[in-house]
């Protein structure tokens, strides 16, 4: 079956710092990618996808591509700020109709500090 | 556009009750999906339906059911609810007419039985 493995945290930065959230999957096909973040006492928001390999997802600073051959989807932010502290989710979905729900990472909680 | 709306926010019930949780997804979506996210955990995949009908179950005991109408918004019901139904349910709701199957989530229903 589908799974997703992501970098255990809890990760804490100083503010400005280079972000790096490892994600690697498992799952047969061309899963489509996500990233989904979570504040406190919130559900989740997406903040990028890709759905082939090679594609790029990108959003508010944050970036990660779809690397097949390493069955990788790492998330990277050039300069991290407090705001961005919150729990990150990996998961991935099946991309035919039909086999569209998530399979999540167990999350990594991120917190920046001034 | 208003998200994906869940209600109640929060509800507390005793072992051995029904909880019925309440779901309207994104305008023009017709697939809603429920997930469990207990502490520290990522989500878990209950249930999908599209257009009225169950197209996917997650691992989840009988006790656990759920039904959509016939304007998309749904219900998911518990019975005999246990002390580890205790989590954060998300409804999330996609379009499986525009090609993409990204799913945007609800604020959640946090459910803590006593």
């Amino acid at each position: 079956g589908n799974s997703v493995t992501q970098m255990e945290g809890p990760v804490t930065l100083s503010e400005e710092a280079f972000l790096t959230i490892n994600c690697t999957y498992t799952a047969t096909g061309y899963p489509s990618l996500f990233w989904y973040v979570q504040y406190p006492g919130e559900g989740l928001q997406l903040l990028l996808k890709a759905t082939k390999a090679d594609d790029k997802g990108s959003n508010k600073g944050f970036e990660a591509t779809y690397r097949k051959e390493t069955t990788s989807f790492h998330l990277e932010k050039g300069s991290v700020q407090v705001s961005d502290s919150a729990v990150y989710f990996c998961a991935l979905s099946g991309a035919n109709f039909g086999n569209e729900k998530l399979t999540f990472g167990t999350g990594t909680r991120l917190t920046i500090i001034p | 556009d208003a998200g994906v709306t869940q209600s109640p926010t929060h509800l507390i019930k005793t072992r051995g009750q029904h909880v019925t949780l309440r779901c309207s997804p994104i305008s023009g979506h017709k697939s809603v999906s429920w997930y469990q996210q207990v502490l520290g955990q990522g989500p878990q995949f209950i249930f999908q339906y599209y257009e009225k009908e169950e197209r996917g179950r997650g691992n989840f005991p009988d006790r656990f059911s759920a039904r959509q109408f016939p304007n998309y918004s749904s219900e998911l019901n518990v019975n005999a609810l246990l002390l580890g139904d205790s989590a954060l349910y998300l409804c999330a709701s996609f379009s499986l007419d525009s090609g993409s199957y990204t799913q945007y989530f609800g604020p959640g229903t946090r459910l803590t039985v006593l």
